[in-house]
This record gives structure tokens, sequence and C-alpha cells, in this order.
């Protein structure tokens, strides 16, 4: 069976590449989503956000594509860079009471060597 | 703004004492949530309160927990008695009113727990 939380999924890439890392949501309601960069030893920290309205949008250097009929989220970064490394979390979000709450996924932890 | 706060940033106990993890939001706030990290579970919600009002603690695990918010700027985790598998990264975060449609939290850099 799956070893669930012993080891975050890894995504390993040289300094410029683009690297891809992909979430799958549990809840067909969630209707707004996050992505969130932890850095060693930090909390969560924002990255981009994307609505259900919507399948693409555009940061700096960051891309969440949505598809909805799968239940999936990418979240792209070009050109990567030593400091992105970390682990990123996809949050999907539901109304609760007029307030989003939050239920994060595993993780995938990007190392990216120089 | 300073951020969230949140103190002790890393605690070693014994099974059985009492533990007390504090949170600072960032001031104006309203919203606030307490979360635990583990390798095991990832990030699990415990609680939350909007205007210092516990909404949702059913992320709790157990009696043994408990969380008050006196003030808009005051949160706590208790933990009474602590066990081993209590040992974790416990992170509050803070979102404001007006950021409510958007969900964004602001995370503190976390309370590492260590119960022997």
């Amino acid at each position: 069976g799956e070893s669930v939380g012993l080891h975050l999924p890894t995504l390993s890439v040289q300094e410029g590449d683009n690297s891809i890392i992909n979430c799958a949501y549990s809840n067909s309601a969630s209707d707004y989503f996050i992505w969130y960069k932890q850095e060693s030893g930090k909390g969560p920290q924002f990255i981009i956000d994307i609505r259900s309205n919507m399948d693409k949008r555009q940061g700096q250097r960051v891309t969440v594509l949505l598809n909805k009929t799968v239940k999936h989220l990418s979240l792209q970064i070009a050109a990567t860079q030593p400091g992105d490394s970390a682990v990123y979390f996809c949050a999907e979000n539901m109304r609760s009471g007029g307030s989003y709450i939050p239920t994060f996924g595993r993780g995938t932890s990007l190392i990216v060597h120089p | 703004d300073a951020g969230v706060i949140q103190s002790p940033r890393h605690e070693v106990t014994e099974m059985g004492q009492e533990v007390t993890l504090r949170c600072k939001p960032i001031s104006g706030h309203n919203s606030l949530f307490w979360y635990r990290q583990t390798m095991m579970r990832g990030l699990e919600l415990l609680i939350y309160f909007n205007n210092n009002v516990p909404i949702d603690d059913s992320g709790m695990p157990e009696d043994r927990f408990s969380a008050k918010m006196p003030n808009a700027s005051f949160s706590t985790l208790k933990i009474q008695p602590s066990e081993p598998r209590d040992s974790a990264v416990y992170f509050c975060a803070s979102r404001a009113m007006g950021l409510a449609n958007t969900g964004e939290l602001f995370f503190g850099e976390g309370s590492r727990l260590t119960v022997l």
C-alpha cells in the first residue's frame, strides 16, 4: 500500500529549467485555489491563486493551470532558480459560512540544482 | 507589519506536561487558524476563529487540545497532557476580513513541539 506521509513527492530540476508541479484536489465544490511555498523552517507563503471560473492565471515567473474536469491543478515555474527550492502546496477552498476554508494537499518538494 | 508572531519557536517537553503555544495575528486580521504539520499527515486544520469566536474545532484531535482567543491580538493552543504523538510543527495563520473572498492566509513561522 501507499506509504502515506513518509516521503514527499520530489521534483529535481536544473537551474534555468522550467518546473511543473501537479496537484489533484478532492472536492468538486471547491471554487478557489491557492499555491503556497514553504521554505525550510518557515511557514507557507502565498504564491498565486485562481478561481474556478478561470483555467489559467499568470504571475511573475509562475503560471497556474486549473482543469476542473479532472480536478487537477498545476504550478509552472519558469527559469527555475535555486531560491525556488522549497515545498509547494496547493490548497483548495470551499465556502463555509461566508468564509473560504482552505484544505492543503500533501505538498511537493522542489529541488533546484545549480 | 511584523507578520504573524508565534512563540515559542521550539519546545521540548516530557510526556504528561502541559504545553501552551501562543500566537499574535497580524493587526487588523479578524480570522485566525491553527494548523498542525507532520510528515505523516501534512498540514491539518485544527481550529479557526472569526472575530475571536471559534467557528470550527472539528480538527482538534482530542479533548487534550484546547484553543482560546481572548482578544483580537492573541490566541493560545494548549495541550494537556501532552503525548509523544503530539510532536509536530504547529502553525498559526491569520486573514483579514477584506480578504475573506480570497482566502489567502498569512502564516507564522511555527512552533516546533517535541514531546519525549
